[in-house]
């Protein structure tokens, strides 16, 4: 069955204590994983695209990869405003996204 | 630029009665569109896309259906709610067209609508 894993489910950092998201996938065929960060009450927000093993993305003080079987989201000294809640998601066949349940991230001055 | 936009915010309704989101994107034509839905400690799920005006494809079997009778429109009904159709409820867009010859590439999401069933 195709499944996306992120852990952990929280994380609580000290801004600048840096630290990385895993997001761990096992659907065949994949198209392309999607990072989002979601603050409550909103709808995702779009981060980042990989679609083959060995790509990195970034923006700002975040950093995106991906492996055959996982990706990894690195945030770099973070701030207080990196707080939410960040989404992966994986494409297989068409149409077809599936999300993990996310990483709930607090970020304390 | 493209903007996507959802109503109503927040809805609170009672059990059986009808419902209607509505979902329009602006700044683009012919967007793929979707319904997804989001319960407490559970990942996005999809309930429906659309490629074309009325072209509805369902992916998981419920009380809901999703119309899309304008290009750039996308709307989510039930006749009758349950206890069960209680959550966070997102449209999104993703631009029509490939890339390395697949459909992909990224969703973009509107700000969402939260449905309470009593």
């Amino acid at each position: 069955e195709d499944q996306v894993t992120q852990s952990p489910e929280a994380l609580r950092l000290q801004e600048g204590e840096s630290s990385s998201l895993n997001c761990s996938y096992t659907v065949s065929g994949l198209r392309g994983l999607f990072w989002y960060r979601q603050d409550p009450g909103k709808g995702p927000e779009f981060l980042f695209t990989l679609y083959s093993a060995g790509e990195e993305k970034e923006k700002e003080r975040l950093k995106a990869t991906l492996t055959k079987k996982e990706s990894f989201l690195h945030i770099t000294a973070p701030k207080p405003e990196d707080s939410a809640t960040y989404l992966c998601a994986v494409e297989k066949g068409f149409q077809k996204l599936v999300f993990g349940t996310g990483t709930r991230l607090l970020v304390s001055p | 630029s493209q903007t996507i936009h959802q109503w109503p915010a927040t809805l609170v309704q009672p059990v059986g009665s009808p419902l209607s989101l509505e979902c329009t994107v602006e700044g683009t034509s012919n967007p793929n569109l979707y319904w997804y839905r989001q319960a407490a400690g559970r990942g996005l799920q999809l309930l429906f896309y659309s490629v074309g005006i009325g072209q509805i494809s369902s992916e998981v079997p419920q009380n809901l259906s999703a119309s899309r009778p304008q290009d750039r429109q996308f709307i989510l009904s039930s006749k009758k709610l349950l206890l069960s159709d209680s959550g966070f409820y997102l449209c999104a867009w993703r631009p029509r067209g490939s890339v390395k010859g697949l459909n992909t590439g990224e969703l973009f999401f509107g700000e969402g609508s939260r449905l309470t069933v009593l």
